[in-house]
């Protein structure tokens, strides 16, 4: 069935490191693809979103790429600050049969001074 | 300033005691959805809304209720609270069921 597969965690690094968070899906048709952030305490954010093949979302220093060939749209930053510490959920939206936002497991990312 | 908000924050409960949790949105958000957050199974979605007087199931329903009476409001009610049912509720609102969804702060609910 229809579904989303992310990296498991947690995840550390030292800040200034590179981070990749991988996140592939399975869905029939042409979703939409987004990166929520939840930092601690709170409730998710949108962090960035692709909508369609090739479309490269982007904010705060984080990238993914919409890969139609490679149903992927990993999460990318060149170089993460402690205050980058959350944890972070792969999630899509199918128009089919689905007609809901499914998100992944999350993956927890601390980042060291 | 554009916000979803719920209530309470926090609730310790015991089995069978009816409760509701709260939630409102001042976007003018036709959509709205419930969700759970349990440890290593991301969000699960409960119940969703598309307009006022129209609600559906979520992949996780059972045991669950809800009513959407108003637009800016979409109330979660537990008719008969069991402990499978402690977890970490988060409300949504969004203008369509594929545009980003605001969150709110989340309600942990403990049930004993």
């Amino acid at each position: 069935g229809d579904s989303v597969t992310q990296m498991e965690g947690p995840v550390t690094l030292s800040e200034e490191a590179f981070l990749t968070i991988n996140c592939t899906y399975t869905a029939t048709g042409y979703p939409s693809l987004f990166w929520y952030v939840q930092y601690p305490g709170e409730g998710l954010q949108l962090l960035l979103k692709a909508t369609k093949a090739d479309d490269k979302g982007s904010n705060k220093g984080f990238e993914a790429t919409y890969r139609k060939e490679t149903t992927s749209f990993h999460l990318e930053k060149g170089s993460v600050q402690v205050s980058d510490s959350a944890v972070y959920f792969c999630a899509w939206f199918s128009s089919g049969s689905a007609r809901q936002l499914t998100f992944g497991s999350g993956t927890q990312l601390t980042v060291l001074p | 300033e554009a916000q979803v908000t719920q209530n309470p924050r926090y609730l310790i409960t015991v089995t069978g005691k009816k409760l509701t949790v709260t939630c409102s949105q001042n976007m003018n958000h036709e959509y709205m959805s419930w969700y759970r957050q349990d440890p290593g199974l991301g969000l699960r979605q409960i119940y969703y809304s598309m307009n006022v007087e129209v609600t559906d199931k979520g992949d996780v329903p059972e045991g669950y209720k809800v009513s959407r009476k108003e637009k800016r409001n979409f109330p979660l009610i537990l008719e008969s609270p069991s402990p499978n049912q402690t977890s970490l509720y988060f409300c949504a609102s969004s203008f369509g069921e594929g545009d980003t969804q605001y969150f709110g702060p989340g309600t942990r609910l403990t049930v004993l």
